[in-house]
């Protein structure tokens, strides 16, 4: 089975400052896609920032920014300047590329991030 | 441009009965993903459908079935309900071109509770 999992059930941190989510997942294709999505109370799932596998380069989205290290399986989320408004439930997500493979993602179980003023 | 639509955006069930969940895709997308979040998890995958057929089917019993209409449109329909399909069901929309960047466009989904 091709899992995705979030060690951190929940997580917490002070306005401005930074924080780091963690993911690993498991696969054995080449290329494939990964997400980190963003579900706040309002329940609709937000796109932060997504990454390509075939790429080295870490992708970088404003205050959000990932370190994916392809050997290792790991895609962290880091999101600095950390704002009241980024509280929410955070899901890492892994698709194959191409083909029938569009639009069935694999999520992990979330991290509940808290922002403190 | 339009975005996904889902509704109802709440219902009540008692087990055994049937329900029709139904989506819109936001606007240029011509493939709709359905899933089910349980409280506290993550997403799973129920299927998906392109081109009015099934496209793919996660670990969901015959029991979840759904449609897709011309207009791109979807409906998730589950026969005899238990208590465990209590969740929010989420649909999700996407565009089958070379230009697709495997990202998914969420609806707000519908929360069912099975009584």
């Amino acid at each position: 089975a091709q899992t995705v999992t979030q060690s951190q059930p929940e997580m917490s941190v002070q306005e401005a400052e930074t924080v780091t989510l963690s993911c690993t997942y498991d696969t054995s294709e080449n290329n494939y896609y990964l997400f980190w999505y963003k579900q706040p109370p309002s329940r609709q799932m937000i796109l932060v920032i997504r990454q390509e596998a075939y790429k080295q380069q870490n992708a970088t989205e404003n205050r959000f920014s990932v370190n994916f290290q392809k050997a290792a399986k790991s895609f962290s989320l880091k999101i600095s300047d950390s704002q009241l408004g980024d509280t929410a439930m955070y899901f890492c997500a892994r698709a194959n590329a191409g083909g029938t493979s569009y639009g069935k993602l694999t999520f992990g179980q979330g991290t509940i991030l808290t922002v403190h003023p | 441009e339009t975005g996904v639509t889902q509704s109802p955006t709440h219902l009540i069930k008692t087990r055994g009965q049937q329900v029709t969940l139904r989506c819109s895709s936001q606007s240029g997308h011509n493939t709709v993903s359905w899933y089910q979040q349980a409280l506290g998890q993550g997403p799973q995958f129920i299927f998906q459908y392109y081109r009015e057929e099934e496209n793919g089917r996660g670990n969901f019993p015959p029991r979840f079935s759904g449609l897709q209409f011309p207009n791109y449109s979807s409906e998730l329909n589950v026969n005899a309900l238990e208590l465990d399909d209590s969740a929010l069901y989420l649909c999700a929309s996407t565009s089958r071109t070379g230009a697709n960047t495997g990202e998914l466009f969420f609806g707000e989904g519908s929360r069912l509770t099975v009584l």
